[in-house]
């Protein structure tokens, strides 16, 4: 049973465009969702975070939204930089800090010059 | 937010053996958490290990295939036993840095891990 899903394995983006990646979830116990950028040969960085009892966080360019009844949130990136290349982990997090978190697959994001 | 080096960074090993992988963190921190990543797979946690405890195994992970050492509150050992190829992924550390304001986990650089 897959609790985090990321539906869109990659996504390509003009530079200076908006990016918005997408994630759905399954597991209403989740507390706090976060989002991480990896590159390769690296580990995930740490990107944003919402609470479950938000349903936006902004954070320069980057912004989440949350939509507890669709179980759905998207992370924004405006604009878009070619820095911004990398795979984007959408997790879930529950048990008050005690557990790990839950990722989904991941999705590619390009951004083309 | 915690600085953690993890070693080694990428090893090649023979079926049968054992590769033990090293998570140094430069702060004093409570759990330390161990993921996998399949090739084309998203992170799936092995294991949460606790200073002065046995470590907590999720579902489909076993103490006899991954043991976990936890001797002090900035280290931390996973062992990746009697290997196959199956094994084959990149083996990742983490700490919680629950008491920041944006509640973010901080990860190592990763071990990439080929068993030929």
């Amino acid at each position: 049973d897959q609790q985090v899903k990321q539906n869109s394995p990659s996504l390509s983006v003009q530079e200076g465009r908006i990016s918005i990646l997408n994630c759905d979830y399954t597991n209403s116990m989740f507390d706090y969702f976060l989002w991480y950028k990896k590159y390769p040969a690296e580990g995930p960085t740490f990107l944003i975070s919402i609470s479950s009892i938000k349903d936006k966080n902004e954070d320069g360019r980057f912004t989440v939204f949350l939509n507890k009844s669709a179980k759905h949130l998207s992370l924004h990136i405006v604009p878009s930089q070619p820095g911004d290349s990398a795979v984007y982990f959408c997790a879930g997090h529950s048990g008050g800090g005690a557990d790990g978190l839950t990722f989904g697959k991941g999705t590619h994001l390009i951004i083309q010059p | 937010s915690a600085v953690i080096s993890q070693k080694p960074s990428r090893d090649i090993c023979q079926r049968g053996t054992s590769l033990t992988i090293q998570c140094q963190v430069d702060s004093q921190v409570t759990m330390m958490f161990w993921y996998r990543q399949q090739p084309g797979q998203s992170l799936t946690l092995i294991a949460t290990a606790n200073q002065g405890s046995e470590a907590t195994y999720e579902s489909g992970f076993v103490i006899d295939k991954f043991p976990i050492s936890r001797p002090n509150l900035t280290f931390s050992t996973l062992t990746v036993s009697n290997m196959s190829p199956e094994d084959s992924s990149i083996y990742l550390c983490s700490v919680g840095s629950w008491q920041t304001r944006n509640y973010g986990y901080t990860f190592g650089s990763g071990t990439r891990l080929t068993v030929v």
